[in-house]
């Protein structure tokens, strides 16, 4: 998608590794956000950054952490990753309110 | 806090005919509604949003949604499927009041056969 980034696209990953995905935007949005994918459960917030260094958890934030140093990076980090976190990873940016929101392309991370 | 429910988990329909994917939502403050759309192992896109001006909302592929306060709805409509609709579904509601965060349905599953 035009403007925001996401990496890497696969990942396979060892039981009780740290795992770092990363959202790049050039859009110079204010807000990002980290959103997780399972079937039966739409997308569910993890995290989020409403500017540099400010950051807050989501509805799933447990084993997850975030970094937000520069305006264009959001970093997702598993610190420890287990089978229950496999699943697809969204990047989203946005202006704010009645702003649409941008979507990134998705992480499909499987833990093994 | 914020809430959606899509009351349907599959749709099916045949090409031409009517498509009505419902949602009801719940929400403290003057909402936003959107409705996405994600096609097979791609991203989510933009279908329209609600963003308290028109009560009607048209959005793009001829897709449409009408927000009605009274009965805390936001279904969408189109008149004739096409195969091409094929695909999974959300209805999304985001708070004035809350960092903008988007709470998701759990998606409508929408089958087209020919």
């Amino acid at each position: 998608d035009a403007g925001i980034t996401q990496s890497p696209r696969h990942k396979v990953t060892e039981t009780g590794t740290p795992v770092t995905l990363r959202c790049h935007q050039t859009e110079n949005h204010r807000y990002m956000y980290w959103y997780r994918q399972d079937p039966g459960h739409g997308l569910r917030l993890i995290h989020y950054s409403y500017g540099v260094k400010d950051t807050d958890k989501g509805e799933v934030s447990d084993g997850y952490s975030v970094s937000r140093s520069k305006t264009e990076d959001f970093l997702l980090t598993l610190e420890s990753a287990t089978s229950s976190q496999t699943s697809v990873y969204f990047c989203a940016i946005s202006e704010g309110y009645n702003y649409g929101y941008t979507f990134g392309s998705g992480t499909r991370l499987t833990v093994v | 806090a914020q809430s959606v429910t899509q009351l349907d988990s599959h749709v099916s329909v045949s090409e031409g005919t009517p498509v009505l994917l419902r949602c009801n939502y719940s929400s403290s403050y003057s909402p936003s509604l959107f409705w996405y759309v994600q096609h097979p192992n791609k991203g989510l896109q933009l279908l329209l949003k609600y963003t308290s001006a028109a009560t009607l909302v048209k959005g793009i592929n001829g897709f449409e949604a009408e927000f009605k306060k009274s009965e805390t709805s936001f279904h969408l409509t189109k008149p004739s499927a096409h195969m091409s609709d094929a695909a999974e579904y959300f209805c999304v509601v985001s708070d004035e009041g809350d960092f903008q965060k988007l709470v998701f349905g759990t998606g409508t599953r929408l089958l087209v056969s020919p």
